[in-house]
């Protein structure tokens, strides 16, 4: 079965410092979006991407983030200066072209700001 | 008009019993009414979706019941095991495009022998 794969599984990095999430979405997929949960808590939306742009951001995605999708298969979530705040799982998914059926999550980061 | 109220916020069932999670949203918009189950340490995995062109949907074990004058959907799980230990997420949404999902704020069901 088809999979999004997200790496590393787990990072801790200096507060101030700056991390790059990685996931590569089905390949056939050409919707992505990052998530984050807060350990215990909801499911936030961050961001989607189609079409090498930002097709939504919430107001969680400041200034800090950015996203890219710097070949043909992988696309990434950069946080240029962590905040403790960042401490959660990050979750990438992908989703067919005009449907949120099939919307498929990874396994997630575990991100942990010291 | 883009929240999805979830509850309970957590559930202990016996074996064999009926576990039942609520989900309640707002915007009317909304047309695609998926649950996801999450285990510890993975992503949350698409369970059973439903669409309002019907009022229930069941798939095995799992069953959707769906009021859409209350706009409010339910999870019912029969024959509860404990291998449906798990977190269980609602989420509402547009079908026909990607916009974002809206998630609830997650059920952490535990079911014991």
């Amino acid at each position: 079965e088809p999979e999004v794969t997200q790496t590393p599984s787990h990072q801790v990095t200096q507060m101030g410092q700056e991390v790059i999430l990685r996931c590569v979405p089905i390949s056939n997929h050409l919707y992505f979006y990052w998530y984050r949960q807060i350990l215990g808590q909801k499911v936030e939306f961050l961001v989607s991407f189609y079409n090498n742009e930002i097709s939504e951001k919430s107001e969680i995605f400041d200034d800090q983030f950015s996203v890219e999708r710097p070949d043909g298969s992988n696309f990434t979530l950069k946080i240029r200066s962590t905040k403790l705040e960042d401490s959660a799982m990050y979750f990438c998914a992908s989703s067919e072209v005009g449907s949120n059926y099939g919307y498929t999550f990874g396994s997630g980061t575990r991100l942990t700001v010291v | 008009q883009q929240q999805v109220k979830q509850s309970p916020q957590s559930l202990i069932v016996q074996k064999g019993g009926i576990s039942i999670i609520n989900c309640a949203y707002e915007n009317t918009a909304f047309d695609y009414f998926p649950w996801y189950q999450q285990f510890p340490g993975k992503g949350p995995a698409l369970l059973i979706a439903i669409r309002p062109d019907v009022s229930e949907k069941k798939e095995g074990r799992f069953t959707i019941s769906f009021n859409k004058s209350a706009k409010q959907f339910s999870l019912h799980i029969m024959d509860s095991q404990p291998g449906d230990s798990a977190t269980y997420f609602c989420a509402a949404g547009p079908y026909y495009n990607t916009d974002k999902l809206i998630f609830g704020t997650g059920t952490r069901l535990q079911v014991f022998p």
